[in-house]
C-alpha cells in the first residue's frame, strides 16, 4: 500500500530559527515528490518538485532534499519566518496512470516572534 | 492569470440532502482532480478528468458522489444523499499537461459540514 508518512505532526520554534521536518514513503513505482505549503483556509501551493535522480532542490529559504534509496525526504527551512506559519504537506506520485497523488498528513508548523 | 476557483468555500446541510460543489480549473489545463481531506485525516484522491473524460475514479468512495466535466472546461461534484462521513474540505487542482512534473494547482477548497 502506498504511503507517506510525515514527523513531526507539529512544531514550534522562534522566528529567525532554523527547522527540518522529514517524510519517509513507501510508493512504488516512485516518479516524483514534491513539498506543499498549506496556509490556513487555503489551498496546497508547491514548494519543490523532485524526481528520482534529483537529490536536492532549493526554492528560497527551502531546501528539500531526496534520498531515493532510503525513500526519505527532509524539507529545511533557514531564518524562519512568521509568514513560514503553516501545513507542510509531502506528496509522492506513483508512475501510474494520471499521477496520482499520495499525500502525506502534514507537519504544522507554527513560527512565533 | 486567475488560479483555481472552488465554489462555494463552504456548505452546511443536512444529512439525506444534496449538495453541488463546483471547480473552475485555470484556463488552459486539461487535467482536472478532485481530492478531499476528511478531518484528521491525509489529502486524499478522489479522480482524474483529462478534457471531459474520466481518466481514473478509483479514489471516489460511493455511488453518491457523481462528478462531471462537461466541455472539458469547469467540473462539479454532486454528493446526493449527503452522509456524515461526507464532511471535510474538497479540493479541486489543474494541471496543464501529464509529463514527469505534471505540477497540479490547487483550489481554495470548499468545506462541507454534514449535520
Amino acid at each position: 500500500k502506498n504511503q507517506v508518512e510525515q514527523s513531526p505532526q507539529s512544531l514550534i520554534i522562534l522566528e529567525g530559527k532554523n527547522c527540518t521536518l522529514q517524510c519517509n514513503y513507501t510508493v512504488s513505482p516512485f516518479s516524483n515528490l514534491r513539498w506543499y505549503k498549506q496556509d490556513t483556509g487555503r489551498g496546497p501551493v508547491s514548494l519543490t518538485i523532485m524526481t528520482f535522480s534529483e537529490n536536492t532542490k532549493s526554492n528560497g529559504r527551502y531546501t528539500a532534499t531526496l534520498d531515493a534509496d532510503t525513500k526519505q525526504s527532509s524539507l529545511h527551512i533557514t531564518a524562519s519566518q512568521l509568514s513560514d506559519s503553516a501545513s507542510y504537506i509531502c506528496v509522492v506520485s506513483a508512475k501510474n496512470a494520471g499521477n496520482m497523488l499520495t499525500f502525506g498528513g502534514g507537519t504544522r508548523l507554527m513560527v512565533k516572534p | 492569470e486567475a488560479g483555481v476557483t472552488q465554489f462555494p468555500s463552504h456548505s452546511v446541510i443536512e444529512k439525506g440532502q444534496t449538495v453541488t460543489l463546483r471547480c473552475d480549473p485555470i484556463s488552459g489545463h486539461d487535467n482536472l482532480y478532485w481530492y478531499r481531506r476528511v478531518m484528521g485525516k491525509e489529502i486524499k484522491f478522489l479522480l482524474h478528468f483529462v478534457k471531459e473524460s474520466k481518466q481514473d475514479e478509483s479514489g471516489m468512495p460511493n455511488n453518491r458522489f457523481l462528478a462531471e466535466r462537461t466541455g472539458g472546461t469547469y467540473s462539479t461534484l454532486k454528493v446526493q444523499p449527503a452522509e456524515l462521513e461526507d464532511s471535510g474540505v474538497y479540493f479541486c487542482a489543474s494541471s496543464q499537461d501529464g509529463g514527469i512534473y505534471n505540477e497540479q494547482f490547487f483550489g481554495p477548497g470548499t468545506r462541507l459540514t454534514v449535520l
